[in-house]
């Protein structure tokens, strides 16, 4: 799977928008982005995936550069809720591969501050 | 769906005590995965079954850690004799053919071994 390189700290003001950004150089052809995030004493949780294209959801919108080497998710309005660990993680789907496995590396620790 | 759910939520031990962690996946989900998680290490994925069966337990870390599925709606994660080095939180996680990168995740164990 691709490796990731994320920023190990942002800030971001509450109401505006939190950019955060995740180089994957060697991304293949065959594999997602996705994103997770963790709050603190909490599981991590889904936010967002895609291929090549932009994709937006209720949580976030994920940008994704057209040479596919880096992506970034965009949390429109941070809230202090949003405060987390945010990781990003590229892998192949797991129809190319057996099962799903996802590596967690160390991700970028986001602080909204008021 | 009452979601993951895990037990206990916390479990204090002393070393070389067993311990078993608790899993119920979601209903209908058929990927079932377990994550340690510790400071220095961060996520990792220990092991993870589809349809009840181990696909990849090549993050087990040593023949003290074990787990089972039974069945669909219960998993176990075992360590016997448990070790001081084996405190962590322990998340369980589960997830669906189609979409197996979207992983649901407990609210973890958090283990301390004495």
């Amino acid at each position: 799977d691709a490796k990731t390189t994320q920023p190990p700290s942002m800030d971001c003001a509450e109401g505006r928008a939190a950019n955060l950004p995740c180089n994957h150089s060697t991304i293949s052809g065959n594999e997602y982005v996705y994103w997770y995030r963790q709050i603190h004493s909490q599981g991590p949780q889904y936010i967002i995936h895609g291929l090549k294209n932009n994709e937006t959801n209720e949580m976030a919108s994920l940008i994704i550069t057209e040479d596919r080497k880096s992506s970034t998710l965009i949390l429109p309005h941070a809230t202090l809720r949003d405060t987390a660990v945010y990781y990003c993680i590229v892998r192949p789907p797991s129809i190319y591969n057996q099962g799903g496995k996802l590596i967690f590396g160390q991700g970028t620790e986001l602080s909204v501050k008021p | 769906d009452a979601g993951v759910i895990q037990s206990p939520r916390h479990e204090v031990t002393e070393m070389g005590q067993e311990v078993t962690l608790r899993c119920k996946p979601i209903s209908g989900h058929d990927y079932l995965f377990w994550y340690r998680q510790t400071m220095m290490r961060g996520l990792e994925l220990l092991i993870y079954f589809n349809n009840n069966v181990p696909i990849d337990d090549s993050g087990m870390p040593e023949d003290r850690f074990s787990a089972k599925m039974p069945n669909a709606s219960f998993s176990t994660l075992k360590i016997q004799p448990s070790e001081p080095r084996d405190s962590a939180v322990y998340f369980c996680a589960s997830s669906r053919t189609g979409v197996v990168e979207k992983l649901f995740f407990g609210s973890g164990t958090q283990l301390s071994v004495l």
